[in-house]
């Protein structure tokens, strides 16, 4: 299978702070790497698909790059209802797998 | 409406065996992989397995650590899948999604359903 590493596992940022999620896969990817945000009681919704783009409706402070092993999800300007779970997701091999999780808390 | 629907979590005992659906509608369910993600209580995302459309003769792949307890099924003229869990561990509990891709062309998940609680304990 191959493992996804996003670091950090959770963060304390403020409203307005720009915020950087990383992901890792065990081997390349290319760019079959998506991005979920998921709150409590929810089910996860997409926020970025192939690794840099932007899901319908999803607002334009989130954006993700990356490719090959290496990935970043980035928010520009942290707004209250971004504070949530967030998964990267490899879609490369047969077995697809999800990184861990960073849960974004306010500080 | 996109839509996926699960149905069928229980609590069951350590052993035994469990079937959950998922009622899809509002988008070409025969077209599209359905799969099965679980997520314990306080945890991450876990993939659990899919099913292939017809036209990719409804391959199915499942995650190893599953180790063959579980089994997806569709049936598309219902616009349903199926998980059957077979041999159910405490360590199954967990809330149950279903979701989907296009089965050729986008490979990420969307949409999702609400989820179906399964809780396995004697």
């Amino acid at each position: 299978d191959i493992q996804m590493t996003q670091s950090p596992p959770s963060l304390s940022a403020s409203v307005g702070d720009r915020v950087t999620i990383t992901c890792r896969a065990s081997q390349s990817i290319s760019n079959y790497l998506n991005w979920y945000q998921q709150k409590p009681g929810k089910a996860p919704k997409v926020l970025i698909y192939a690794a840099s783009s932007l899901q319908s409706g999803v607002p334009s402070r989130f954006s993700g790059s990356g490719s090959g092993t290496d990935f970043t999800l980035t928010i520009s300007s942290l707004q209250p209802e971004d504070f949530a779970t967030y998964y990267c997701q490899q879609s490369y091999s047969t077995l697809w797998t999800f990184g861990q999780g960073t849960q974004v808390e306010i500080k | 409406e996109v839509q996926l629907v699960e149905s069928g979590g229980s609590l069951v005992q350590p052993g035994g065996s469990l079937k959950v659906y998922c009622a899809a509608s509002g988008f070409t369910f025969s077209g599209s992989a359905m799969h099965w993600v679980r997520q314990a209580s306080g945890k991450g995302l876990e993939w659990v397995g899919r099913i292939r459309s017809k036209a990719n003769n409804y391959a199915t792949a499942y995650a190893a650590s599953l180790k063959g307890r579980f089994t997806i099924s569709r049936d598309d003229s219902k616009n349903t899948a199926y998980l059957q869990m077979n041999s159910l561990k405490t360590e199954d509990t967990a809330v149950y999604y279903c979701t989907r891709h296009l089965d050729y062309g986008d490979y990420w998940f969307d949409p999702w359903g609400q989820g179906t609680l399964v809780t396995v304990s004697s």
